[in-house]
Formats: structure tokens, C-alpha cells, sequence
């Protein structure tokens, strides 16, 4: 079945405490890309990546860190967490660029940062 | 960068009913305007989708419109039913970057 996955699906954390969502799909597709969903703001662009070693900025990229080492994985690390980072995430794919190509979404990370 | 907004922020129609969300955004550069759907625990869906070379476009139930001038596309969802109750997002597209609505809770009462 074609999907994106993430783990883990719930996280409870500690602020300072470095931690690591996975991100990976099945689908062969060049672009991902990290969001962060709050309620009253919608979904905002954290990451994205063209391609394999290819990342660039979104919206609200600061405290975050991604990499694209294979083409199927795109793990979003948040080096030292704070509570503002409280938020639930979510992995995105296309084929390539989004303006050509749906975009299918993981079943999203809720995370909290105490 | 983009700003796009969203109304209504909720919105409850009665089943055969048409329900109509609205969107605006800043930037002319957007050239791609998709809509999500998003049910309680899921991630987003898309469900249509219209490029800035477009004016209308359709599928089945659901339509979506795009006024380049105004800056402006609308949802349009046609005799409703109770499983088009979710969350709606309005999106816009510049180059490889999405910006987001603040969604519309869509309830439709049997």
C-alpha cells in the first residue's frame, strides 16, 4: 500500500531533550516535507526537500533540523526542544514539486514538550 | 511571504445544502491553489485542485474558483452530506513552498 509513515505517532518530552520524528514513503517520490498544524494557524511549512541531499527552508524553520540522506526517509530532529515546539506534525510527498503533483500526508506526530 | 486566509472558520449546513469556504492570498507569484480535507485523527487529503491558468473547475459534488485579479478562490461543496463533515484547508503554491488557510470546520446535519 502506498503511504508515508511516522514515527513515533504520540511524544511526550522534557525541554533539552533531543529527539527524532521519522519520516518515510513508499512511493518512490523526489519532494518531502515537514508541517506543524496549531489549532488557529493552520499548517505551516517547517522543511521541505527537492531530492536526496537537497533541503531547503519553509515558514517556520527555526529549532528545527531535517536531512535527506535516502530518497524514501526525511527525519525531522529537534536538537533541544522547548514547549512552543509543542505542536502536531506531519510528513508530506509528491511525486516532485507540489505545484505538479498531489502531495499525500502521513498520519501525523503529536508532540509535547514540557 | 504568503498570507492566505480562510473563512469561515466554522460553518454548519443542513444535508443537501451546498456549503461555500473562501480564500484570499497576497502574493500574485501563487500558481497553484489545492484545497485539503481533514478528518478527526488524519492527515490532510487533498480533494481538489486548480492551477492559476484556471478559473473554475469541478468534480462531481465539488467545485473550486480562482479570481487572479481579486486574489481570491472559493470551495464550493454541493448537496452535502454527513460524511463531508471535516476540516477544510485552502492552500497556496509559490515554486515549491505551501501556505496554508486556518481551515474551516465543515459540519453537516443530517
Amino acid at each position: 500500500e502506498a503511504q508515508v509513515t511516522q514515527n513515533p505517532r504520540y511524544l511526550i518530552t522534557v525541554t533539552g531533550k533531543k529527539l527524532t520524528v521519522t519520516c518515510s514513503q513508499n512511493m518512490n517520490h523526489e519532494y518531502m516535507s515537514w508541517y506543524r498544524q496549531d489549532p488557529g494557524l493552520g499548517l505551516r511549512q517547517i522543511y521541505y526537500s527537492m531530492n536526496v541531499e537537497v533541503t531547503d527552508k519553509g515558514d517556520v524553520p527555526e529549532g528545527y533540523k531535517v536531512s535527506r540522506k535516502e530518497k524514501r526517509n526525511f527525519p525531522l530532529i529537534l536538537e533541544s526542544p522547548s514547549p512552543n515546539q509543542t505542536s502536531l506534525y506531519f510528513c508530506a510527498s509528491s511525486l516532485q514539486g507540489t505545484s505538479r503533483y498531489e502531495q499525500y500526508f502521513g498520519p501525523g506526530t503529536r508532540l509535547t514538550v514540557t | 511571504g504568503e498570507n492566505v486566509e480562510q473563512h469561515p472558520s466554522t460553518l454548519s449546513v443542513q444535508e443537501g445544502d451546498s456549503a461555500v469556504i473562501k480564500c484570499t492570498y497576497s502574493d500574485s507569484a501563487s500558481n497553484y491553489f489545492p484545497w485539503y480535507k481533514q478528518e478527526l485523527g488524519k492527515g490532510p487529503q487533498l480533494i481538489i485542485d486548480i492551477r492559476s491558468n484556471v478559473g473554475e473547475k469541478k468534480d462531481q459534488r465539488i467545485a473550486v474558483t480562482l479570481n487572479k485579479t481579486a486574489k481570491h478562490f472559493s470551495l464550493h461543496i454541493t448537496e452535502t452530506q454527513p460524511e463531508d463533515s471535516a476540516v477544510y484547508f485552502c492552500a497556496a503554491s509559490i515554486g515549491n513552498q505551501f501556505y496554508f488557510g486556518t481551515g474551516t470546520s465543515l459540519t453537516v446535519i443530517p
